[in-house]
């Protein structure tokens, strides 16, 4: 069973730069895994941010950029507003269809 | 601009079923995986299913292997997901979504905004 790992929360002072990461258990994470990011407020739906590790989707603001960092996808969000303070949601795709989702982690900006 | 609607949630029974639609517009739905994500009350996203373009393969979540059967119909520009044996944990909203690319099966897509199906007795 694949396990992925991110923070379960993080801080960050509104216009820091913080960098969130998505890792593997059992492997080192590369493009091939099409590292995506998801943003999500309460009570919403979630929102694509990033997909196959870099490209932003459709809006995303450019302060949001994917990345591989070491042995983990990244999701860096600079100039961070108070609106970015949402639960932050990574997906890998393990090949044969199947995605898995890390934990979340949750952004707060104070 | 792709939109996703999805619909056919509510309340049910343990061991009951239910059919969920995702109905697609703004894009050519037949050129694109599509994906069924679940998320539980304060949980988070669990990826559920994928079928291709055509239909003609399908994968599953172990949780939901042999319970849940996705399909689709390309002439409705509608997604499906027939959920069968209704378990409490099954309890969750629903998201369909879109891959971002044709022919491929990795997530990165606009999704819906959800369906709610509880499971009670």
């Amino acid at each position: 069973q694949t396990v992925v790992t991110q923070e379960p929360s993080f801080s960050v002072s509104p216009g820091g730069t913080v960098t969130l990461t998505c890792g593997l258990d059992s492997d080192s994470v590369s493009t091939n895994y099409y590292p995506s990011w998801y943003q999500q407020t309460p009570g919403q739906a979630p929102r694509t941010l990033i997909y196959a590790t870099n490209i932003r989707s459709s809006g995303v603001p450019d302060r949001f950029s994917g990345s591989i960092l070491g042995n983990k996808a990244a999701l860096t969000i600079t100039g961070t507003q108070t609106d970015d303070e949402s639960d932050y949601y990574c997906a890998l795709y393990v090949g044969r269809g199947i995605s898995v989702f890390g934990g979340g982690t949750k952004l707060t900006v104070l | 601009e792709v939109q996703l609607l999805e619909s056919g949630g509510g309340l049910v029974q343990p061991g009951g079923s239910l059919r969920l639609s995702c109905a697609a517009s703004g894009f050519i739905f037949g050129t694109y995986a599509m994906s069924w994500v679940r998320q539980a009350p304060g949980k988070g996203l669990e990826w559920v299913s994928v079928i291709s373009d055509r239909g003609h393969s399908t994968y599953y979540a172990d949780s939901v292997k042999g319970r849940f059967t996705i399909s689709r119909d390309n002439s409705k520009n509608t997604l499906y997901l027939q959920i069968n044996s209704l378990r409490a944990e099954d309890t969750a909203i629903y998201y369909c979504a879109k891959c971002p690319y044709p022919s491929t099966f990795y997530l990165g897509g606009p999704w819906g905004q959800g369906t709610l199906v509880s499971v009670s007795s």
